[in-house]
């Protein structure tokens, strides 16, 4: 069973730079058949995506974040990372990370897209704050 | 990108059935089946309980069912219980591999 654990710190300080980690166990971060994702919600608001990122290291941002976001993964230690630049209270928000099924072989052998979030993490609030 | 548009509240009593509409546009929803809807309780991570449209993964009763027309994906819960009052969203991929997600519905089983 795949599973995801969010870790970063809680509280952030006004234009800093908010930094999470997402250890992925249960399954490798290296298959070809994942894109690696942040998605944030706002206290009492709905879902935002911030960007998915493949093992590979390609990844795609959301336009309105992509000035400040930056995603890695580190496959030897099977996780994944965001920083998030110059951080204001608008920023204040639980951070999930989930893995996006975006592939798979049929049963004749036709490589798919299928593109959903299939596993998520526990979410972590960080919270921007002096 | 624009968040794709769900209404906020929708309801109904036990047994009965509520739909959800998620309205894109030609580069998302209606571009590509690959709409997606989740559940969120309060406190929780959402749980995916339909992709590509209409697909249900292992495990998420036949009581939800999604669909498509156009620019408008639905999601409908049939026979409704209590434990499927929650918050629900749609999802959309988009031509340039972004992903956009709608405004949420919260779902009161009366």
């Amino acid at each position: 069973q795949v599973q995801l654990q969010g870790s970063g710190p809680g509280l952030v300080k006004p234009s800093e730079t908010l930094s999470l980690t997402c250890t992925v166990s249960g399954g490798s971060i290296r298959s070809g058949n994942y894109y690696w994702s942040w998605i944030r919600q706002h206290p009492g608001k709905g879902l935002e995506w911030i960007g998915s990122i493949y093992y590979s290291g390609s990844a795609y941002y959301n336009p309105s974040l992509k000035s400040r976001v930056t995603m890695s993964v580190d496959t030897s230690k099977n996780h994944f990372s965001l920083k998030l630049s110059s951080v204001t209270a608008a920023d204040t928000a639980v951070y999930f990370c989930a893995r996006y099924h975006s592939n798979y072989y049929d049963s004749s052998g036709f490589l798919r897209g299928t593109y959903y979030f299939d596993y998520w993490g526990q979410g972590t609030l960080v919270t921007v704050s002096s | 990108q624009s968040a794709l548009t769900q209404p906020p509240s929708a309801s109904g009593s036990p047994g009965q059935s509520v739909t959800i509409s998620c309205t894109g546009t030609s580069s998302d929803v209606g571009g590509y089946d690959y709409v997606s809807w989740y559940q969120q309780h309060p406190g929780k991570a959402p749980k995916v309980i339909i992709y590509e449209v209409f697909k249900r993964p292992s495990g998420v009763p036949d009581r939800f069912s999604g669909s498509k027309s156009g620019n408008t994906a639905s999601l409908t819960v049939s026979g409704l219980q209590g434990e499927d009052e929650a918050e629900y969203y749609c999802s959309s991929h988009t031509g340039s591999n972004y992903v956009v997600f709608g405004g949420g519905t919260k779902v009161t089983v009366l």
